[in-house]
C-alpha cells in the first residue's frame, strides 16, 4: 500500500523568507502528484498538478518539483506571506488516491 | 464560477440516526469522491462514481453508503452513526478517472459532522 509522508509536520517562518515542504512516497507507480492547501476548519484548494512525466510545475510564488524514481517532491514557496498560513497536504494519485497528512505553516508577520 | 456545493456546511446527528450529506457540482465533471477527514488526519477516499459506476474503497465501512442519481449531485448516507464517525466530509470532482494522468481533484468546502 502506498505510503506518503510529509516532514515537517508543522513549520514556523518569518515573513519574506523562502520555504521547501517535503513530500515522500513509497510506490513509484503514480500517474501524477498534486499540491493542496486546506485553512482552518475548510476544504482543499488545489495549487499545482504535476503529471508523473513532468519535473517541475509552477504558479506565481509556488513551484513544485517532482522526482518520481526517488518518490520524493517538494513544494518552493518564495518570499512567504502571512496569508499563506494553512495546512499544506500532497497526494499522490495511481489507481488509487493517497494523501500525506500535511505540513502546517506559520508565516509570522 | 464553477464550483463543487456541499450542504450543509456543518450538521449535527444524534447516535444511530440516519444522515445524508449532499455535493452538487457545476464543473460537469464525471467522476464525484467522497472523503472522510478526521481531526489532524489526512483525507481518506471512501468511495467514487466515474459516471453511473460506483467504486468503493475496500475498508469503508457498510455503515456508508452513496448515491448519485444525475451527474450533479452525488449523497454520503450514513445509516446509523458512530461517535467515531464526527469527522469533516469531504466531497472532489474530476474530469478524469483514478489511474489516469490528468486526475485532477477539486474539492468542495466540506461538511462536519457532530455525533452527539
Amino acid at each position: 500500500k502506498q505510503e506518503v509522508t510529509q516532514i515537517p509536520a508543522a513549520l514556523s517562518v518569518p515573513e519574506g523568507e523562502n520555504l521547501v515542504l517535503n513530500c515522500s512516497f513509497t510506490d513509484s507507480a503514480i500517474y501524477n502528484l498534486q499540491w493542496f492547501r486546506q485553512d482552518p476548519g475548510k476544504g482543499l484548494t488545489s495549487l499545482l498538478l504535476i503529471q508523473s512525466s513532468q519535473r517541475e510545475q509552477t504558479s506565481g510564488r509556488l513551484n513544485a518539483s517532482l522526482d518520481k524514481s526517488s518518490g520524493r517532491s517538494t513544494l518552493y514557496i518564495a518570499a512567504s506571506q502571512p496569508g499563506d498560513s494553512a495546512t499544506y497536504l500532497c497526494a499522490v494519485s495511481g489507481n488509487q488516491f493517497y494523501f500525506g497528512t500535511g505540513t502546517s505553516l506559520t508565516v509570522i508577520p | 464560477d464553477a464550483m463543487v456545493i456541499q450542504n450543509p456546511r456543518y450538521q449535527v446527528t444524534q447516535f444511530g440516526k440516519p444522515v445524508t450529506l449532499s455535493c452538487s457540482q457545476t464543473l460537469n465533471h464525471n467522476v464525484m469522491y467522497w472523503y472522510q477527514q478526521k481531526s489532524s488526519q489526512a483525507p481518506k477516499l471512501l468511495f467514487h462514481y466515474y459516471d453511473k459506476d460506483f467504486n468503493n474503497e475496500a475498508d469503508t465501512p457498510d455503515n456508508f453508503q452513496s448515491r448519485r442519481p444525475n451527474t450533479s449531485f452525488c449523497f454520503l448516507d450514513i445509516r446509523s452513526p458512530g461517535l467515531g464517525d464526527a469527522a469533516m466530509y469531504l466531497c472532489a470532482t474530476s474530469t478524469y478517472g483514478l489511474g489516469s494522468l490528468y486526475n485532477e481533484q477539486f474539492f468542495g468546502p466540506g461538511t462536519r459532522l457532530t455525533v452527539l
